[in-house]
């Protein structure tokens, strides 16, 4: 079956260090996206893709970049990881097509910055 | 950009009882509004959605309802259950901008 599949499931690091967090869709959706998740915040944005070679800034996007090589992959990376980096990293997709569509997350990203 | 507010933050009802929880938006560009469901550390689930050119849209016993003028939209659960408990989050896109804004999100308890 097409899923959504992220990696690694749990991650703790210190900070300043480098860190890649892994999505990958085997639906062959257009769109990706990267939202984190913190109490009290609910899901916010961090970056986003059309397709391949695209990619967009969202709302909290400060310390984090993605590119897209493929189809199926889209990974965040943390340049240098802060404390206020500890969060549940989501991953969604949605398929291309005229108007907005439903997006599926992926099955979450729990970092703990240290 | 978009602004998505959700209210209550959390609500309790007895077993077979209604809840509603609502939500309002600024932006008049957006046209698609879908509710997800979150149980405790599991991903986000999309329960329904209603696009712009709708009013209402109902699934068993969920539906949902959206006033463009007045830019809200609201859940609407009937005879609740305790498996209905989980964390409600709605969101906003468009045709433009197809990421999603979410509200804070509303923690429904259903007491048995």
């Amino acid at each position: 079956d097409a899923e959504i599949t992220q990696s690694p499931r749990h991650k703790i690091t210190e900070t300043g260090r480098q860190v890649t967090l892994a999505c990958h869709q085997t639906w062959n959706h257009n769109n990706m996206f990267w939202y984190r998740q913190d109490l009290g915040h609910g899901l916010r944005l961090i970056h986003y893709s059309y397709g391949v070679h695209d990619t967009n800034k969202g709302e909290v996007s400060d310390g984090y970049s993605v590119s897209r090589s493929n189809t199926e992959d889209l990974p965040l990376t943390l340049e240098s990881a802060a404390s206020s980096q500890t969060s549940v990293y989501f991953c969604a997709s949605s398929p291309a097509g005229t108007g907005p569509l439903e997006q599926y997350f992926g099955p979450g990203t729990r970092l703990t910055v240290t | 950009g978009e602004n998505v507010e959700q209210h209550p933050s959390t609500l309790s009802v007895q077993e077979g009882d209604s809840a509603v929880i609502k939500c309002t938006y600024s932006d008049s560009a957006s046209n698609y509004f879908p509710w997800y469901k979150q149980e405790l550390g599991k991903r986000p689930q999309l329960i329904i959605d209603i696009r712009s050119n709708v009013g209402e849209k109902k699934d068993q016993r969920i539906a949902v309802t959206l006033n463009k003028t007045a830019k809200h939209f609201s859940l609407h659960i009937t005879e609740t259950q305790p498996e209905d408990s989980a964390v409600y989050f709605c969101a906003a896109s468009n045709t433009g901008r197809r990421a999603l804004t979410f509200g804070s999100g509303t923690r429904l308890q259903v007491q048995p």
